[in-house]
């Protein structure tokens, strides 16, 4: 069964750094790759997709690349704000479900 | 609509009840996901849709569990004999298709007392 690690499980960081999440994968054949956030007591808003045939996608201040070789993902968030505080979340798979990490709760202190 | 809406959003129950959690996807959204999120873990996936049909239920935990999408659009989770251990926030996820981005609602939360 593929198992997701992501790291760090948590993040402090004061507002305007630049930071990495990671996350990685026991079974390196992930057919497409997604970042998530959420909030406390929410559902889940998707940031970024990472299909089969790509390697990174950006939005805004943020960039998630995926190195499938290695079955790993990182998320790096430029200039961090307070508004950025949320649990994120990456996901992968085969394409007809997606697994899961237990996520990276950051804060950002203003 | 405009998202995935989920409802209830709540829902109280008492152990060995039946309970049925709806979701409406995306319009258009062929694909349709369930999943189940515990405290402070990641969601974990039940069942996929495509179309009108189950083509994946391998993450169902047992028979208690079953889940409709009879006209490819709406679907229903139906949890029989409730136990406490099925308390959780049941998410549904819709996309276009199988490799596309999927989208969350906001997440039906399950509490059997």
């Amino acid at each position: 069964k593929q198992e997701v690690t992501q790291i760090p499980a948590a993040l402090s960081v004061p507002e305007g750094e630049n930071l990495v999440l990671n996350c990685s994968f026991t079974d390196s054949a992930i057919y497409n790759l997604q970042w998530f956030r959420q909030d406390p007591g929410k559902g889940l808003t998707s940031l970024l997709l990472i299909q089969s045939s790509q390697r990174e996608q950006t939005s805004g201040r943020l960039n998630a690349s995926l190195d499938k070789s290695s079955g790993r993902s990182t998320l790096y968030i430029a200039a961090s704000q307070p508004g950025d505080s949320a649990t994120y979340l990456c996901a992968g798979g085969p394409g007809n479900q997606f697994y899961f990490g237990t996520g990276t709760s950051l804060t950002v202190i203003p | 609509g405009a998202g995935v809406s989920q409802t209830p959003s709540n829902k109280v129950t008492e152990k060995g009840k039946y309970v049925e959690l709806r979701c409406d996807p995306i319009s258009g959204h062929t694909a349709l996901y369930w999943y189940r999120q515990s405290l402070g873990q990641g969601p974990e996936f039940l069942i996929y849709f495509q179309g009108t049909g189950a083509a994946d239920d391998s993450g169902l935990p047992n028979d208690r569990f079953f889940a409709v999408r009879p006209e490819g659009s709406v679907s229903t989770l139906k949890i029989q004999r409730t136990e406490r251990g099925d308390s959780a926030v049941y998410l549904c996820a819709s996309s276009p298709g199988t490799a596309a981005e999927a989208f969350f609602g906001q997440g039906t939360r399950l509490t059997v007392v």
